[in-house]
């Protein structure tokens, strides 16, 4: 997308290792941020997503952080399996529309056995 | 429910034809939105509609149009067909507008000779 940049576009990690993912936005107003994981051959689905007023938040094995001085947020999964082997694609909204997001270019991660 | 739904799953179309691909969500979300996916680019937004009778463009809306007459139903129409409109489509509904989770249907693979 236009204002959101990831990295990596590629990631092998061992069975058990982290895994981060980081993006960058352009537009200090924006104020929300999901992330969605897309398996091979199947549709996008939310994982999880953080507003612009807090710093941080988990859900098990993932969590995501946010730093709005520095315009960018991370994901991190803890303790990989094999099946979070997928594309992994960040968003944000776009730069001057409240009405419309932004996608990230997706990361594949694929975890070792 | 059946979600959101799109037919058909995969099409062949020779540059300069027209088609409509379907969408429909039965979860009287008011917010629907169409993307195209292309390797390395992750998901650009098309159109997207905010309520019934209510349209507007997103990123990369030439060579499309949409309309939606009914909150369940979200047709994306391809005008004269073109190599470079080859990718996969996919629909998204959500209750509010970008900040609710995008559910996303199970994407149209397009092909344009």
């Amino acid at each position: 997308g236009e204002n959101v940049e990831q990295h990596p576009s590629t990631l092998s990690v061992q069975e058990g290792d982290s895994a981060v993912i980081k993006c960058t936005y352009s537009d200090s107003a924006s104020n929300y941020f999901p992330w969605y994981k897309q398996e091979l051959g199947k549709r996008p689905q939310l994982i999880i997503d953080i507003r612009s007023n807090v710093g941080e938040k988990k859900d098990q094995r993932i969590a995501v952080t946010l730093n709005k001085t520095a315009k960018h947020f991370s994901l991190h999964i803890t303790e990989t399996q094999p099946e979070d082997s997928a594309v992994y694609f960040c968003a944000a909204p776009r730069s001057g529309s409240a009405r419309q997001l932004t996608f990230g270019s997706g990361t594949q991660l694929t975890v070792l056995p | 429910n059946a979600g959101v739904t799109q037919t058909p799953k995969f099409q062949v179309l020779k540059t300069g034809q027209s088609m409509t691909l379907q969408c429909a969500q039965d979860m009287n979300h008011e917010y629907m939105s169409w993307y195209r996916q292309d390797p390395g680019m992750g998901l650009r937004l098309i159109h997207y509609s905010v309520g019934a009778g209510i349209t507007d463009q997103g990123e990369v809306p030439n060579g499309y149009n949409v309309s939606r007459s009914t909150t369940e139903d979200f047709p994306l129409r391809l005008l004269s067909a073109a190599p470079s409109q080859t990718s996969v489509y996919f629909c998204a509904s959500s209750y509010g507008a970008i900040q609710e989770t995008q559910y996303f249907g199970p994407g149209t693979r397009l092909l344009v000779l």
